[in-house]
């Protein structure tokens, strides 16, 4: 599976549009970008994935660039419940195993 | 559904002991998955299932673990001995598989709320 580079850390204020950004330049065509995130003390939750179009659920918001190469996890409106880890995760759609990196912590702020 | 169940959600014991952790995964799924989570070493993926069958346990540390899927709603994760480098979050997960993945359009992993285990 492609490696994943995250930023350790990001700040995003409450109601404001938190935007997590992924880098996977060894993505091969066959594999997909997924996105979970982990709230404190509880288990990793799936938010969304896409291969190439980018796609949105009642969540959020995925965007990959036309070269795969990295992608943008949006959450349109930023809550504190929103604070958490998110990890970007690149596997084929076929691959059962999912492995976590070391992801993104988000702070939503006041 | 309930969600994929854990249990118990926090377990002490001493070193030397054997330590059982339990996961009931959500029903009609085909695979189900162990990991642990610390500090130092992030979510570990230990093993995981598919029909009840283990199919890579690569990740699994040692001889003293073991894991077990008796049938589609149980599986256990047992450490004997136990030592305090085992303490952790273990966290179980379950899935559809490929083709139920497609029809039912659920591609995500569900995870439970993770036992905390502490050897001391």
């Amino acid at each position: 599976d492609a490696k994943t580079t995250q930023p350790t850390s990001m700040d995003c204020a409450e109601g404001r549009a938190a935007n997590l950004p992924c880098n996977h330049s060894t993505i091969s065509g066959n594999e997909y970008v997924y996105w979970y995130r982990q709230i404190h003390s509880q288990g990793p939750q799936y938010i969304i994935h896409g291969l190439k179009n980018n796609e949105t659920n009642e969540m959020a918001s995925l965007i990959i660039t036309e070269d795969r190469k990295s992608s943008t996890l949006i959450l349109p409106h930023a809550t504190l419940r929103d604070t958490a880890v998110y990890y970007c995760i690149v596997k084929t759609g076929t691959a059962s195993k999912l492995t976590f990196g070391t992801g993104t912590r988000l702070q939503v702020t006041l | 559904d309930a969600g994929v169940i854990q249990s118990p959600r926090h377990e002490v014991t001493e070193m030397g002991q054997e330590v059982t952790l339990r996961c009931k995964p959500i029903s009609g799924h085909d695979y189900l998955f162990w990991y642990r989570q610390t500090m130092m070493r992030g979510l570990e993926l230990l093993i995981y299932f598919n029909n009840n069958v283990p199919i890579d346990d690569s990740g699994m540390p040692e001889d003293r673990f073991s894991a077990k899927m008796p049938n589609a709603s149980f599986s256990t994760l047992k450490i004997q001995p136990s030592e305090p480098r085992d303490s952790a979050v273990y966290f179980c997960a379950s899935s559809f598989g490929l083709l139920q993945r497609e029809v039912r359009h659920n591609y995500g992993y569900t995870f439970g709320s993770g036992t905390r285990l502490t050897v001391v």
